[in-house]
């Protein structure tokens, strides 16, 4: 069975553009959590989806936005990129959503220049 | 809000030593999981609890649920130079918001 899938693996972006990143949850999964993990630190919480809604935002500026597809595969966008936004965004997926394991991707590293 | 801190933030051991570590909050936690995540890659699920007073071992690797509901322990037997790393402990809080929350995280070295 495959695990949680996460392209592109890297991304380098210019300061003030747009990145995408997507995720695809393991088979079976509804939920998605999005999370930033900048050199050297902790996870910080950015997007929790379920069944297609957002469930839950961590406390990020709403130029990190991102959405959930029929398949439950998540995409998770920054605007108006900022050289603080360089860090390894982590996605993970769950069963129902609440309470149960989550299981991570390998990860996006995005880089601003 | 609700946050998990976790410690020691690191630690630096001689190869065959235990090691332990823990996490606590000030509010209860009604699942405990805990992570391993070496460079670059994504955390990888060690061990989940979800009972109070729960208790269990993966390999080497033995957790247990606090019976106050909010804090968790993992140990680490023996260790070995394959097990330098960050650990993280996460949870979900009670009331059902659903957002699984993590632990600053506790770096690992093993001295051969």
């Amino acid at each position: 069975e495959a695990g949680v899938t996460q392209s592109p693996t890297h991304l380098i972006k210019t300061r003030g553009q747009q990145a995408t990143l997507r995720c695809s949850p393991i088979s079976g999964h509804t939920s998605v959590y999005w999370y930033q993990q900048a050199l050297g630190l902790g996870l910080q919480f950015l997007l929790w989806y379920d069944e297609g809604e957002e469930r839950n935002r961590g406390n990020f500026p709403p130029r990190f936005s991102g959405r959930q597809f029929p398949n439950y595969s998540s995409e998770l966008n920054v605007n108006a990129l900022e050289l603080e936004d360089s860090a390894l965004y982590l996605c993970a997926s769950t069963h129902f959503g609440m309470n149960t394991e989550a299981f991570f991707g390998q990860g996006t590293r995005l880089t601003v220049v | 809000g609700q946050q998990l801190n976790q410690s020691p933030q690191s630690m630096f051991i001689q190869e065959g030593e235990d090691v332990s570590m823990n996490c606590t909050s000030s509010s209860i936690f009604n699942t405990w999981l805990w992570y391993k995540q070496d460079p670059g890659e994504g955390p990888v699920l060690l061990i989940a609890l979800y009972k109070a007073g729960e208790l269990t071992s993966n390999g080497r690797l033995t957790a247990q649920f606090g019976t106050t509901r909010k804090d968790s322990f993992l140990n680490i037997s023996a260790s070995i130079p394959s097990d330098v790393g960050i650990y993280f402990c996460a949870g979900y809080g009670s009331g059902n918001t659903g957002k699984l929350i993590f632990g600053q995280g506790t770096t690992l070295q093993v001295k051969p």
